[in-house]
Parts: structure tokens; sequence; C-alpha cells
């Protein structure tokens, strides 16, 4: 069960588009299409922004987008905003009902 | 609304007991399979445990297993975790979250747990 390898930090101005990625193992984010992302505040619960690797629930703005090519899963902000500031973790399934998140991904929004 | 609200965090020496609540609302928690999550201080989260819908099947990290026993209470509308003989790394804030589509689509604000002497 060890965890989803992600970028300790990523950052970029407003307007721009960013990519996250979380790399996994055959074992989990390449074998299942059920990985999910996470948006975090400081201080708040994390927030459902993808699952499935590329649905959006609903409320959720389409400028946030995910994929997956093998083991390894991404996530995509575009037109970045003040308030996307904040951390991100991906999540995959790893089969037998357990579950595996990432490190956490830290977004500064220049 | 929908609605997960977390209790029982405190601070508690090492080996001692410590028993978490979640009481849910605002929709029908019986069909819901149900999940503990924990972050410890400025790290990234981890799965702990989950509960089937009826409770009659429970999975553990290797982190907690033996130590800590999920449980629920579908006509309280309430989720537990049991937590034996902790030790200083299950220092953590402890969310429950609710799976839909195989995600954590609603999630508690979080119960603050420390383990120190």
């Amino acid at each position: 069960q060890s965890a989803l390898t992600q970028p300790a930090s990523v950052s970029g101005s407003p307007g721009q588009s960013i990519t996250i990625s979380c790399t996994g193992t055959s074992s989990d984010v390449g074998s299942y299409n059920l990985v999910s992302w996470y948006q975090q505040h400081p201080g708040k619960a994390p927030k459902l922004m993808i699952y499935e690797v590329t649905k959006r629930p609903s409320g959720v703005s389409n400028r946030f987008s995910g994929s997956k090519s093998g083991n390894t899963a991404s996530l995509t902000i575009s037109g970045l905003q003040a308030d996307d500031e904040a951390d991100y973790f991906c999540c995959s399934y790893a089969g037998s009902s357990t579950w595996v998140f990432g490190g956490g991904t830290k977004l500064t929004v220049l | 609304q929908v609605q997960l609200v977390e209790s029982g965090g405190g601070v508690v020496q090492p080996g001692r007991s410590l028993r978490l609540s979640c009481a849910a609302s605002g929709f029908t928690f019986i069909t819901y399979a149900m999940y503990w999550v924990r972050q410890a201080p400025g790290k990234g989260l981890e799965w702990v445990a989950v509960t089937s819908n009826d409770g009659s099947n429970k999975y553990y990290a290797d982190s907690v297993k033996g130590r800590f026993t999920i449980s629920r209470d579908n006509s309280k509308n309430t989720l537990y975790l049991q937590m034996n003989s902790l030790r200083p790394e299950d220092t953590a804030v402890y969310y429950c979250t609710r799976k839909e589509h195989d995600a954590f689509d609603i999630w508690g604000q979080g119960t603050m747990v420390t383990v120190s002497s």
C-alpha cells in the first residue's frame, strides 16, 4: 500500500494551465479506471473534483479535467484562478477493497 | 443537506484507546459504503478502513489492521472507529467519507486525534 507519487509543488500564473501528475503501479492506477482527484484548501476537508479518471461531479468547473496513460494519471486545470490555490490529492483503487492516495501537490497561483 | 459530522477526537496517551463517531444526515445512510481517511499534520491523505453498507464486510489499511475496528449503526445513521493500542504515528485528523461512483464525494469536517505522553 505505497502512496502514489505526486510532485510536491506546481505553480502557474492566472489564466495559464497546469498539469499535476500522479504515478502509481500496474496494481493500482494501471489496473483500474478508478482514479479520483481532490482539492483541499487549508484547514478544510477535501473536495472531490474528478472521479473515474475523467468525470466531473456536478458543480465542478469544466476548467478541471483528468486523464490517464499507463500507470500515470493527470489533473489539468486551465484558466488558473486565485481560488484554485490549494493542495491536490489523487487517489486510486488498489484492489481487494483497498485504496491508495498520493502524497499531495501544493498549487501556487503566482 | 447531505452532511457528515465527526466527533470523539482528543489527546490520548500511547497504548490507550479512543472511539470516533460520524453522524450522517441528508441521505440514505444504509445504501452507502462508508470510509475513514486520516491526514497526519502537514502530510497527505491515508485510507484507513471501510465498511460495506450493511456492515458485513470490513477492510483495513495494513498500518491499523488488528488495532482499529470500523463499525456502523444504520438505525442511528452513525459510523464508528474504535482505535486501540494507539501510537504516536496515529496522530492525524480523521475524516469520515462516503463512497459514490468509486470516489469519496462527501467528507466530514474531521476530528483531530493526538497520541502523546
